[in-house]
């Protein structure tokens, strides 16, 4: 079936520091993939998506690259903030499944000041 | 703030209990999703309604049962409930089941069962 594999935390990075979390999946057919964050007491925000290989998301100064012949969609951000300290979450659907998600085991980022 | 809500925040149940959550969706949405989400790990896709249909299920038992009313809000039931159970659920409402841009996933509610 259809899976999301991400690093696992917790990420511990100093603020301005440079972010990254990896995701790789295995699907059948080509899927859109997500990113979402998880704020403390809050609900999940898609952070950022892309819908075809090469496709970049971008948002918030993170990016995320769609990579086909590496199944991967690793987030980066060139300098966080403390206020970037949340769980991070690769998802994806297939076109078939509407907006069923997937989601991958969840990475926590906490940035210190 | 998304205009998803859920009630009740917490609650704890007992071993073999049935329990209702309820979802309130945003305005327009009529295609409402719940997830399961243990601790420490990602949300699991339970099912999905739209107007008032099941419209796909995940790898979850029957005795998670849903249903969406004719306002699009929607309720999740469980029935004799057991320790794995304990998790956050969340609600998940979209414009339609294609939507990815506009699904606002509601803030959750946290079950415990002992």
């Amino acid at each position: 079936g259809d899976s999301v594999t991400q690093m696992e935390g917790p990420v511990t990075l100093s603020e301005e520091a440079f972010l990254t979390i990896n995701c790789t999946y295995t699907a059948t057919g080509y899927p859109s993939l997500f990113w979402y964050v998880q704020y403390p007491g809050e609900g999940l925000q898609l952070l950022l998506k892309a819908t075809k290989a090469d496709d970049k998301g971008s948002n918030k100064g993170f990016e995320a690259t769609y990579r086909k012949e590496t199944t991967s969609f690793h987030l980066e951000k060139g300098s966080v903030q403390v206020s970037d300290s949340a769980v991070y979450f690769c998802a994806l659907t297939l076109s078939a499944a509407g907006n069923k998600l997937t989601f991958g085991g969840g990475t926590r980022v906490l940035v210190k000041p | 703030e998304t205009g998803v809500t859920q009630s009740p925040t917490h609650l704890i149940k007992t071993r073999g209990q049935q329990v209702t959550l309820r979802c309130s969706s945003q305005s327009g949405h009529n295609t409402v999703s719940w997830y399961q989400q243990a601790l420490g790990q990602g949300p699991q896709f339970i099912f999905q309604y739209y107007r008032e249909e099941e419209n796909g299920r995940g790898n979850f038992p029957p005795r998670f049962s849903g249903l969406q009313f004719p306002n699009y809000s929607s309720e999740l039931n469980v029935n004799a409930l057991e320790l794995d159970d304990s998790a956050l659920y969340l609600c998940a409402s979209s414009p339609t089941p294609q939507s990815q841009e506009t699904q606002y996933f509601g803030p959750g509610t946290r079950l415990l069962v002992l």
